[in-house]
C-alpha cells in the first residue's frame, strides 16, 4: 500500500525563522510528488517534483526531491505570519492523478 | 486565473436526507475529481471522472454516492441518504490532462449532517 508520511506534524516558529518540512513516501511506479498549502479551505498547489536533486523555487519557498532516499523537503525562509497553514505532500497513483495525501504539517508563525 | 468553483460553501442537512454538491471545473479541463477531508484527517480520494463516466472510485464511494456531469459544465456529487460520518469538507478538483498535471481544487463544501 502506498504511504506518504510527513513530519513534523506540527511546528511553531517565530516570524523570520527558516523551516524545513519533510515528506517521505513509499509508492509503486513513482511519477511525481506534489506540495500543497492549505489555509482555511482548498489546498493550493505549490510545487510538482519529478526529478531528484533539482530544486524548485518560488519566492521564499523551495523544494527538492531525493528519489533514492524517497523523500522531499519543503523549505520556507524568512517566514511570515501568512505562511501559517497546513502543508500537504501528495503523490499520484495510477494513471489518472488520484492523489494519496500525507497527514500534513501544521505550521504556525508567531509574530 | 480560472478557478474551480463549488457551491454551496456550507450545507447542513439531517441524517437520511439527500444532498447534491455542485462544482464548476475549469472550462478546458477534462478530468474531474471529488475528494473529502473529515475534520482533522487526511484529504481522501473519492472518485475520478472522465469522458462522462467514472474512471476510478475509492472504497468510500459506495452505493450512496453518485456523480454526474449533467450539462457539460457542472459536475455534481450526490449523497442519497446522508449519515453522520459523511460530515466533512468535500473538494472538487480538475485537470486538463491526466499525466503529471497538478490538481486544481475548489474551495470546498463543508457538509454537516445532524
Amino acid at each position: 500500500e502506498d504511504k506518504v508520511v510527513q513530519s513534523p506534524l506540527s511546528l511553531v516558529v517565530h516570524e523570520g525563522d527558516t523551516v524545513t518540512l519533510n515528506c517521505s513516501y513509499e509508492v509503486t511506479n513513482f511519477r511525481s510528488l506534489l506540495w500543497y498549502k492549505q489555509e482555511k479551505k482548498a489546498p493550493t498547489f505549490l510545487f510538482m517534483l519529478t526529478s531528484s536533486g533539482i530544486e524548485k523555487k518560488s519566492g521564499r519557498l523551495s523544494s527538492i526531491l531525493d528519489k533514492k532516499e524517497l523523500f522531499s523537503i519543503l523549505n520556507i525562509t524568512a517566514t511570515q505570519t501568512g505562511d501559517s497553514a497546513i502543508y500537504l505532500c501528495a503523490l499520484p497513483r495510477g494513471g489518472n492523478e488520484k492523489l494519496t495525501f500525507g497527514t500534513g504539517t501544521r505550521l504556525t508563525i508567531i509574530p | 486565473e480560472p478557478e474551480v468553483t463549488q457551491t454551496p460553501s456550507h450545507q447542513v442537512t439531517q441524517m437520511g436526507q439527500e444532498v447534491i454538491l455542485r462544482c464548476v471545473p475549469i472550462s478546458n479541463h477534462l478530468y474531474f475529481y471529488w475528494y473529502r477531508q473529515i475534520l482533522g484527517q487526511k484529504v481522501e480520494f473519492l472518485v475520478s471522472f472522465y469522458n462522462n463516466e467514472i474512471s476510478e472510485k475509492s472504497e468510500i464511494f459506495d452505493d450512496q454516492f453518485s456523480v454526474e456531469r449533467p450539462d457539460g459544465s457542472n459536475f455534481t456529487l450526490k449523497i442519497r441518504s446522508t449519515k453522520l460520518e459523511d460530515s466533512a469538507m468535500y473538494f472538487c478538483a480538475s485537470i486538463q490532462s491526466s499525466y503529471n498535471s497538478p490538481l486544481h481544487f475548489g474551495n470546498g463544501t463543508r457538509l454537516t449532517v445532524t
